[in-house]
């Protein structure tokens, strides 16, 4: 059973960071394509990147290059996303999703791959 | 502003089809297939259709897709109480090189 299971909430002050983690269940790190994507209040989702672990390729939606970091630690079988720089405007429900390969994943390209699976979200509140 | 256009609600009564549209453009949904999700309060959100019109395991064949050219629509048939959520459209964009989703529809059964 593939299964995505995300860390905490968090609180933050303005200025400062957040990591997010998504531990992935039901196969190894290479069998798997992972997106961030996340829900601010009142907003519709929102795509922040991804990575492809197996190729160690990683994307950044362009509104959040420079501030985002999204890893695999393939010890752990975990996805991190980390967003530096938070303002108020980051507090939102941040989801991990992954599209699942069966076997090794293998394209290169993040359009191959479906949102098959997704965490239940981490909720991060910035505020002073 | 979502780059993906979805009505902001809708509505059906138990029993009735409903479909809901995406419209997009020649660097999303023009060239690459459309994806739908259903977001029920507090849940994850969950793939309903992939590919266009292609249901995932598990998924009613109530809920259908389909697309033409530039725009898609996700319609629901046999509409139940339990079908009421925020429904996503998304597609990759070849412009801004990432997901796209549609603002999101509120589905509500009367």
């Amino acid at each position: 059973q593939v299964q995505l299971v995300q860390s905490g909430s968090e609180v933050k002050k303005p200025g400062s960071s957040v990591k997010v983690s998504c531990k992935a269940s039901g196969g190894t790190l290479s069998s798997f394509a992972f997106s961030w994507v996340r829900r601010a209040p009142g907003q519709g989702l929102e795509w922040m990147g991804g990575i492809i672990p197996v190729f160690d390729i990683v994307k950044y939606a362009q509104r959040f290059q420079g501030r985002v970091t999204i890893t695999a630690d393939e010890s752990t079988g975990t996805a991190n996303m980390e967003l530096s720089s938070l303002t108020s405007e980051d507090t939102a429900l941040y989801y991990c999703a992954a599209a699942h390969c069966g076997g090794q994943c293998y394209s290169r390209y993040f359009y191959n791959y479906n949102l098959d699976v997704w965490g239940k979200g981490t909720t991060v509140t910035v505020s002073s | 502003q979502s780059v993906l256009t979805q009505p902001p609600s809708a509505s059906g009564t138990p029993g009735q089809r409903v479909t809901i549209s995406c419209s997009g453009g020649s660097s999303n949904v023009g060239i690459f297939s459309v994806n739908w999700f259903q977001h029920l309060p507090g849940a994850a959100p969950k793939l309903l259709i992939h590919s266009n019109h292609q249901r995932p395991s598990g998924v009613p064949d109530r809920f259908s897709g389909s697309k033409s050219v530039t725009s898609a629509s996700l319609a629901i048939s046999g509409l139940q109480s339990e079908d009421e959520a925020y429904y996503y459209c998304a597609a990759w964009d070849d412009s801004v090189n990432g997901w796209v989703f549609g603002g999101g529809t509120k589905l509500t059964v009367l």
